[in-house]
């Protein structure tokens, strides 16, 4: 298994701005995934993000909106860009385990803009 | 595409009840197939996995899951329901070629005391 934590837990955020969510990790994983959940829907992945090469996003998502980076083995941060209310929502990450497909996630940041 | 219904989207139980929870897949092979469990304000928690051998996979908290080929289907189940037990619970299960996991919608379950 793995323990992953997030910051921020929660947040209040002004429309327009941009928040860093952070995720570490305590132990080398190749594979980080971040999803939204927005109020009342399941999960939705919003990009794949392996150290030492760029982002993968799925259909609907842009790096623009959501830059990725990955400097190492056990980290990786997830920015929500020019928010606005539509962005309110819980961002987890995971991690893939090596292990048939096998994820893990953090604890999620609720995420809420005014 | 591989696709994953839960069929349920809110289910009441009295403590001490049965409990099954539904989860319908489509997939081209024989799939690894996931549930999860979300307690409110938390994060995701797998509470029990299917790769391959012994249809009856046990898991946490004393959640049990069968799969079965035949109906497409990987249903949860627990003997008795305790009321910690209230949560939202997703079946997941990876797209085909990849390691992306593939949600259902959640089915919601409350706990009547």
């Amino acid at each position: 298994s793995a323990v992953i934590s997030q910051k921020p837990s929660r947040d209040i955020c002004q429309r327009g701005t941009s928040l860093t969510i952070q995720c570490q990790v305590d132990s080398q994983v190749t594979m980080m995934f971040w999803y939204r959940q927005q109020p009342g829907q399941s999960l939705t992945l919003i990009a794949t993000a392996n150290q030492g090469s760029e982002a993968t996003y799925e259909s609907g998502f842009v790096i623009d909106k959501f830059p990725i980076s990955r400097p190492n083995l056990t980290f990786s941060t997830l920015t929500v860009s020019n928010m606005s209310p539509e962005d309110s929502s819980i961002y987890l990450c995971s991690v893939e385990t090596g292990i048939n497909n096998e994820q893990f996630f953090g604890p999620g940041t609720r995420l809420t803009v005014l | 595409a591989q696709s994953v219904t839960q069929p349920d989207i809110h289910i009441t139980v009295s403590e001490g009840a049965s409990l099954e929870l539904r989860c319908n897949y489509s997939y081209g092979a024989t799939p690894y197939l996931f549930w999860y469990v979300q307690s409110p304000g938390q994060g995701l928690q797998l509470l029990l996995k299917y790769f391959s051998g012994d249809t009856l996979v046990q898991g946490i908290k004393g959640f049990e899951a069968e799969f079965k080929r035949s109906q497409s289907s990987f249903n949860l189940r627990k003997p008795s329901v305790h009321w910690s037990d209230a949560a939202e619970y997703f079946c997941a299960v990876p797209r085909a070629g990849s390691y992306q996991l593939t949600f259902g919608k959640g089915t919601k379950l409350s706990v009547i005391p």
